[in-house]
């Protein structure tokens, strides 16, 4: 079973506070590593998909970096708002044989931001 | 455009009962996912689907069945249901398993008694 791990379990920030958290995973086989936005009483929504190594994705507030060799992402949120209280979740794609066609989701890292 | 949906949305089942949920999906998705979520144990897999015709298992399949007989239709089968499947399900599709985001449904909650 492949271990993929996030960091903090779970933060609780201030508006206009930056912040940032961690997803580890296994270094060899690399294929992918996805990030999911979930807000409670919604379904996860895909933030990035990400392939190669040193990958820096943007999207609006929202970044994220990839280091596929020593096998970490990091999401970084600049000046959270309220609306960005949400779990965030990482999922990671294995090129390895039983892992075929499926994620493996870290357990999430739940944010709240406080007015 | 439907997206991936999914039914029943909430359901209450008595311990041996059987149900199925159905996940559909219109995006002529290959590839569909069966998680189960529970507290502090983040998504986990069921089963899943890479084509028409064809199931394999996840991370917790036992307990579960599974049919893909057509390609936009993705069915998890609870045959004698137990407390301990009491869990959120979510239904997921994606174009491509590598590089292509998944599309997730809005969850069946299942009650055991």
């Amino acid at each position: 079973i492949l271990n993929v791990e996030q960091s903090p379990q779970s933060l609780h920030v201030q508006e206009g506070d930056s912040t940032n958290f961690t997803c580890s995973f296994p270094s060899s086989n690399f294929y992918a590593l996805h990030w999911y936005r979930w807000e409670t009483a919604k379904s996860p929504e895909a933030l990035f998909v990400m392939t190669l190594n040193g990958d820096e994705k943007k999207k609006g507030r929202i970044s994220a970096t990839l280091n596929t060799k020593e096998g970490y992402s990091y999401l970084y949120i600049k000046g959270s708002q309220p609306e960005d209280s949400a779990t965030y979740l990482c999922a990671f794609f294995n090129a390895g044989g039983t892992s075929y066609g499926k994620l493996t989701f870290g357990q999430g890292t739940i944010l709240t931001v406080h007015p | 455009n439907a997206g991936v949906t999914q039914t029943p949305k909430f359901r209450v089942l008595k311990t041996g009962q059987s149900m199925t949920l159905l996940c559909a999906q219109d995006m002529n998705h290959e590839y569909m996912y069966w998680y189960r979520q529970d507290p502090g144990m983040g998504l986990r897999l069921i089963h899943y689907s890479v084509g028409e015709g064809t199931t394999a298992k996840g991370e917790v399949p036992d307990g579960y069945n599974v049919s893909r007989l057509k390609k936009q239709n993705f069915l998890l089968g609870l045959e004698s249901a137990a407390p301990s499947q009491t869990s959120v399900y979510f239904c997921a599709s994606t174009s491509g398993y590598t590089y292509n985001e998944q599309f997730f449904g809005p969850g069946t909650r299942l009650t055991v008694l």
